[in-house]
């Protein structure tokens, strides 16, 4: 079961924009966490983000997280052509499972 | 360095030949877990193991068997490869199952 949905799927803008992806979850969770995955390679972890916090940040990353509405949002200030890449949410509900969503492409072009 | 192994990297086989995926992780962490990658629909968790010889299904287990006899490795076994098992695989581990994950570089697997 997909317990994390991202929105949108793909994402296309100019380097210097902003992009903002949103994950939403339907159940109670302990921690939210963004990974980015550089096509076809290995996850790698961004930000985490529990379930009693509603922002944080690192870097050019700002993540929110509303438990009332089971959605959080991923900004990604200033983005770069490097920032190109695929970013997944995952879930954890208290248990031992982890649950990704299918994941938001960003494309930025130069 | 702080790494996640996996072998092979890229595998083509042939239905109904087993196969082993080796994982190993040099950080001591007890979480280990294994991800499926299909187009469109993200990571789906196949099984994961909170510390040796304690292992339990994730949401696709179904047609794979694991094992964790030491704490760094984390072999996933194909016991009858199927077409529907073509996918890229991801090991991953962590300190604990909520903290942030350290993931391998992936194994693509093609099954004929």
């Amino acid at each position: 079961s997909q317990q994390g949905e991202e929105d949108p799927q793909a994402l296309s803008i100019q380097e210097g924009e902003n992009a903002t992806m949103n994950c939403s979850y339907k159940t109670s969770i302990n921690n939210l966490q963004w990974y980015r995955q550089n096509s076809g390679r290995g996850l790698v972890h961004l930000i985490l983000i529990r379930s009693n916090e509603r922002e944080k940040h690192s870097g050019r990353l700002r993540v929110t997280l509303d438990t009332s509405k089971k959605s959080s949002s991923l900004l990604i200030t200033a983005s770069r052509a490097a920032d190109t890449a695929s970013y997944f949410c995952a879930t954890h509900t208290g248990g031992f499972k982890t649950i990704f969503g299918a994941g938001t492409r960003l494309f930025v072009k130069a | 360095e702080a790494q996640v192994t996996q072998n092979p990297r890229y595998l083509i086989t042939v239905t109904g030949k087993k196969l082993t995926v080796t994982c190993s992780q040099n950080m001591n962490h007890e979480y280990m877990s294994w991800y499926r990658q299909d187009p469109g629909l993200g990571l789906r968790q196949i099984y994961y193991s909170m510390n040796v010889e304690v292992t339990d299904k994730g949401d696709v287990p179904e047609g794979y068997k694991v094992s964790r006899k030491e704490k760094r490795n984390f072999p996933l076994i194909l016991e009858s490869p199927s077409p529907n098992q073509t996918s890229l695989y991801f090991c991953a581990s962590s300190d604990r199952a909520v903290d942030e994950q350290f993931f391998g570089p992936g194994t693509r697997l093609t099954v004929l």
